[in-house]
């Protein structure tokens, strides 16, 4: 089993949509998540980080967190077509010497 | 911003040269990280490095070495490269495993 697992899609949507993406992860000592954006070609870009479980919003961005179901998503409301790129989860545990594990990511395509 | 600057976007290579990435922040980060990232492969770890002076394996060390003389600046060394080194390398810094980590540009790096 992969510590972190994303469908590397490529995922589809429609624009103006709602774009859900998923991710799992298999040590439940986790502590931080985090949601990187990569556009083909370019290094990734943080975009949202959650600590806690529950929902944290930032613009059309929404992270969820269920730590008993090892669950993260990240929904992305009213999808552009430049919302299109690589989604990549990333986890990491207690220690402050862990190391963020990164899922392989989801390939999301807007289309018009 | 924390700014992670890697010296070269591109940067071609003949077999057996001795290869040398740099990579500097500005941010007084303690941690720094070498990823490669290869279609299908994900991000995977080469090296990392805690501190000054010190440097830890990652999940494929193998053919490479690292120096972190200075704080800020993070080198990679692929000693003898060869063609399956032709990959994109991802420098990363990071206040800590709980803030994520800030990618550099990246170095595409092609070795004939």
């Amino acid at each position: 089993q992969k510590e972190v697992e994303q469908n590397s899609g490529p995922l589809s949507v429609p624009e103006g949509a709602i774009a859900s993406l998923n991710c799992t992860y298999s040590d439940r000592g986790s502590q931080s998540f985090f949601w990187y954006r990569q556009y083909s070609g370019k290094s990734p870009e943080l975009i949202m980080s959650i600590y806690s479980n529950g929902d944290k919003e930032d613009g059309r961005f929404t992270a969820q967190l269920n730590k008993a179901s090892q669950y993260v998503s990240l929904l992305i409301r009213d999808s552009q077509p430049s919302d299109s790129a690589t989604y990549l989860c990333a986890v990491s545990g207690y220690s402050s010497a862990s190391k963020i594990i990164f899922g392989s990511g989801t390939r999301l395509s807007i289309r018009p | 911003d924390v700014k992670v600057t890697q010296s070269s976007r591109y940067l071609v290579k003949r077999t057996g040269e001795k290869v040398f990435l740099e990579c500097v922040q500005d941010m007084d980060h303690e941690n720094m990280f070498w990823y490669r990232q290869d279609p299908g492969l994900g991000l995977r770890l080469i090296y990392f490095s805690y501190d000054v002076k010190m440097k830890e394996k990652g999940d494929i060390p193998e053919g490479y070495s690292v120096s972190r003389e200075k704080k800020e600046r993070f080198s990679l060394i692929l000693e003898s490269a060869s063609t399956n080194q032709t990959s994109m390398y991802l420098c990363a810094s990071s206040a800590g495993q709980v803030y994520g980590y800030t990618f550099g540009s990246g170095t595409r790096l092609t070795v004939v």
